[in-house]
């Protein structure tokens, strides 16, 4: 039972880089969104999707992309690295239905050098 | 703009102890208030949750307390032991409780000490 996978657990890039976070769920979840985590602040929301082919910005929005072209899959882009998104990235997904619990994968540390 | 605040920002208790986080919000529309638990180089994961029309929910050792005049609610661990030290969030979502969409507190660390 595999719950929600991100990869990479760990990354290092260079500022101006771009790179794709993977994250997956087998547990047909309609509901699914990232959040980064930074010291002192919590977890704050990035994007996020209601169902394949619908996604909305979070709290944070600016310098990340997503796509949902499928149910069980929901990338997040970082289209030109900066040192401000090193960060904790979590993948989190929920049933869709009222109040349901949010299950969350293990996180990506990602550090912008 | 934190639109949910959490107190204290660490906390130490002693084994058996009583351990209080607090957490208050602004937005009258929240409807959802569920707690999480963070492990170091883990994810977090649900612990108990909470909804506006009821005052006090209770799951083994840990309860909620909700004031919604005083827009405040709070997270009790009775008989706190060293498993229970993490990081502890307190989140709020509106829309029947949206659950793509929460708004998380800062976070507490607890400290359960032998």
């Amino acid at each position: 039972n595999a719950g929600v996978t991100q990869t990479p657990k760990f990354q290092v890039l260079k500022t101006g880089q771009s790179m794709t976070l993977q994250c997956a769920q087998d547990m047909n979840h309609e509901y699914m969104s990232w959040y980064r985590q930074d010291p002192g602040m919590g977890l704050r929301l990035i994007h996020y999707s209601v169902g394949a082919g619908i996604t909305d910005q979070g709290e944070v929005p600016n310098g990340y992309n997503v796509s949902r072209s499928t149910t069980e899959d929901f990338p997040l882009r970082l289209l030109s690295a900066a040192p401000s998104q090193t960060s904790v990235y979590f993948c989190a997904s929920a049933r869709g239905v009222l109040n349901t619990e949010a299950f969350f994968g293990q996180g990506t540390r990602l550090t912008v050098v | 703009q934190q639109q949910v605040k959490q107190s204290p920002q660490s906390l130490i208790v002693q084994k058996g102890g009583i351990s209080i986080i607090n957490c208050a919000y602004e937005n009258t529309a929240f409807d959802y208030f569920p707690w999480y638990q963070q492990f170091p180089g883990k994810g977090p994961a649900l612990l108990i949750a909470i909804r506006p029309d009821v005052s006090e929910k209770k799951e083994g050792r840990f309860t909620i307390s909700f004031n919604k005049s005083a827009k405040q609610f709070s997270l009790h661990i009775m008989d706190s032991q060293p498993g229970d030290s993490a990081t502890y969030f307190c989140a709020a979502s509106i829309n029947g409780g949206a659950t793509n969409k929460l708004i998380f507190g800062t976070g507490t660390l607890l400290a359960v000490q032998p």
